[in-house]
């Protein structure tokens, strides 16, 4: 069964930094891409960033380029997001989701989901 | 990056049709998903690429696409449908990805 657990979320201020973790199990992690998404209270869905299989290629929204950092770490089935210079507006629950494609293809499409961890950006 | 439009909100007659639209330039180059998201919970992947149902998905959901717009039909829709729902696709530099709106599907 494929699981994906996010954690790390929590109150942080304005400015400052925090890192999300998404602990996968269940497929072959280092054969997909993965994908950060999220959702501010009560609002619509928001693509934030994807990374290779690889980690060689990485992608992110407009919205966080130059603040937030993707990685992953296949030898521990682990997926990160580093994020910097926080804002109000990151404030949202951060889902990460497995690409459904595989063997080095990003359909672009998300199979399997987390729960989500809450970030609340706040003085 | 692009936008993907749909309607806030469509109501369906239980064991009716429904049809949500999405509408956005990239869609003439990419296919769209489409997710739904009940309150409290994780989205769930109901229609990808061409018209494709993930395993467990009841084949009253169908996928369509016709220039600039995707369509998710609810054909017999039941009172478990009731949802937000989401089209994703990418945007047209391909290199980030972007949701619609939402569209509130509420079974009377």
């Amino acid at each position: 069964e494929v699981q994906l657990v996010e954690s790390g979320g929590v109150v942080v201020q304005p400015g400052g930094s925090l890192r999300l973790s998404c602990a996968a199990s269940g497929f072959t992690f280092d054969d997909y891409t993965m994908h950060w998404v999220r959702q501010a209270p009560g609002k619509g869905l928001e693509w934030v960033s994807l990374i290779s299989w690889d980690g060689g290629s990485t992608y992110y929204a407009d919205s966080v380029k130059g603040r937030f950092t993707i990685s992953r770490d296949n030898s521990k089935n682990s997926l990160y997001l580093q994020m910097n210079s926080l804002r109000t507006e990151d404030t949202a629950l951060y889902y990460c989701a497995k690409d459904k494609g595989g063997g080095g293809y990003d359909s672009w499409y998300f199979d399997y989901w987390g729960q989500g961890t809450l970030v609340t950006v706040s003085s | 990056s692009s936008e993907l439009t749909q309607d806030p909100a469509v109501s369906v007659a239980l064991g009716q049709t429904v049809r949500i639209t999405c509408q956005g330039d990239s869609l003439r180059s990419y296919y769209a998903s489409w997710y739904q998201q009940k309150p409290g919970q994780a989205p769930v992947l109901v229609i990808y690429g061409k018209n494709n149902r993930p395993s467990g998905i009841p084949d009253r959901f169908s996928g369509s696409s016709s220039g600039n717009t995707a369509s998710l039909t609810i054909t017999g829709a039941q009172a478990e449908d009731e949802a937000d729902y989401y089209c994703n696709s990418r945007d047209s530099s391909g290199n980030q990805g972007v949701f619609g709106t939402g569209t509130k599907v509420t079974v009377l």
